[in-house]
Parts: structure tokens; sequence; C-alpha cells
């Protein structure tokens, strides 16, 4: 699986929007993008997964640069129960697990 | 709707004894993982299940972990003669199966296992 790489920490004021970067330059064609968050105490919790092309659901937005060497997560309004540590990543659907690294504490502030 | 769920959610036991934990898969995921998370660390893969059995049991730490799936759903890893350094978040994840490809993983919330 490719190597990610995300910054340690951010801020966001809540009402925001949070723009989480993630660099993946050694990705390859067949492999995915994946998001998930991991609030203290909780298990990994699945946001948003794409390609190549722009993603969209209830929760957050994925951007992918075209020449899908890196992503974009979005959460469009952050709000307080936003706070978590954010994971992205890169995996081809035949593997087995996914190698969650150090990922992006992200802190939405009042 | 109902997703996957871990029991217990804490289990404080003593070095060296046996101990089980439970993961209830969503229902229809064929596809069920274990990953363990110590205290500040990322996860570590222990073992996937397709249906009831185990392609892959790469992660399994030593031989006192072990794991089953029965009627390709409710799983249990068990751990025996517990030592200390097994202490650590127990995660269960599951997904589908689509034509081959493993679907998003959607985790539970975990077993916190505590050695004394």
């Amino acid at each position: 699986d490719a190597k990610t790489t995300q910054p340690t920490s951010m801020d966001c004021a809540e009402g925001r929007a949070a723009n989480l970067p993630c660099n993946h330059s050694t990705i390859s064609g067949n492999e995915y993008v994946y998001w998930y968050r991991q609030i203290h105490s909780q298990g990994p919790q699945y946001i948003i997964h794409g390609l190549k092309n722009n993603e969209t659901n209830e929760m957050a937005s994925l951007i992918i640069t075209e020449d899908r060497k890196s992503s974009t997560l979005i959460l469009p309004h952050a709000t307080l129960r936003d706070t978590a540590v954010y994971y992205c990543i890169v995996r081809d659907n035949t593997g087995n697990q996914f190698y969650f690294g150090t990922g992006t504490s992200l802190t939405v502030i009042p | 709707g109902a997703g996957v769920s871990q029991s217990p959610s804490n289990k404080v036991t003593e070095k060296g004894k046996d101990v089980e934990l439970r993961c209830d898969p969503i229902s229809g995921h064929t596809a069920l993982y274990w990953y363990r998370q110590s205290l500040g660390q990322g996860l570590e893969f222990l073992i996937y299940f397709q249906g009831n059995s185990a392609p892959d049991k790469s992660g399994l730490p030593s031989d006192r972990f072990s794991a089953e799936r029965t009627g390709g759903s409710v799983s249990t890893l068990t751990i025996q003669r517990t030592q200390q350094e097994d202490s650590a978040v127990y995660l269960c994840a599951s997904s589908l199966v689509y034509r081959g490809d493993r679907q998003p993983q959607h985790f539970g919330d975990g077993t916190r296992l505590s050695i004394l």
C-alpha cells in the first residue's frame, strides 16, 4: 500500500470549513484513497473514499487531484464533535488490512 | 442500523489468565478483521476472516493468540496465558465483499484489555 503524508495537527474554527490535506505521491492506479477518523475511546469511523473522481457524502467531500498524488478531505461546517484524529489511507481493494499512520489531529475551536 | 458490536467493552485480568473477546459484525458482512491498538499507537492488523475461514493470520503475534468465526457471523479472539504486553484495545471491523473487492471496513469501539 502507498505511503501517505499528513500534517500532524490542525486547528479549525467552529462553523468554518476544515480542509485536511494528504499527500500520496506513490499511489498506483488501482489504489483508492480512504479517510477515517478516530475520536478518543472509540473505534475508527469510516468517512469517505474515492478512486479518481471527487466524492461527496453526508459527512464530507473528498477532492483528489488530477494526477492523484494528493487529496483533501473537506468538512464543510466543522463542529466541536469533529475534533478527532483523521487518517488518510491508500490501498487497493484486494488487501486484507488498512495501514493507519499517525494521522492529523484536528481540533475544532469554539 | 446496528454497527459492529464488541464485548466486553473493558476487561481487566491477571497475568497468565486466558481471555476471550467477542465481535458481532454488521449483518451480511462476510469479511471480518481483528486489529489491536496500543496506547498512542496506530492499528496493528491481527487476522482476517472471509466467511468462516481465515486466509490471512499473518498478524497474530504468537501462538497464544487464536481466533475463530462460526456461522459466518460472530468471531471470538482468544488470548491464552496473557502477558502484560497484551494490554491494548482490540478492535474488530467488518466489510462487504463485492465482486472480490473488499468494501470499506466498519469498526466497533473495541475491547480495552488490561493485564495486571
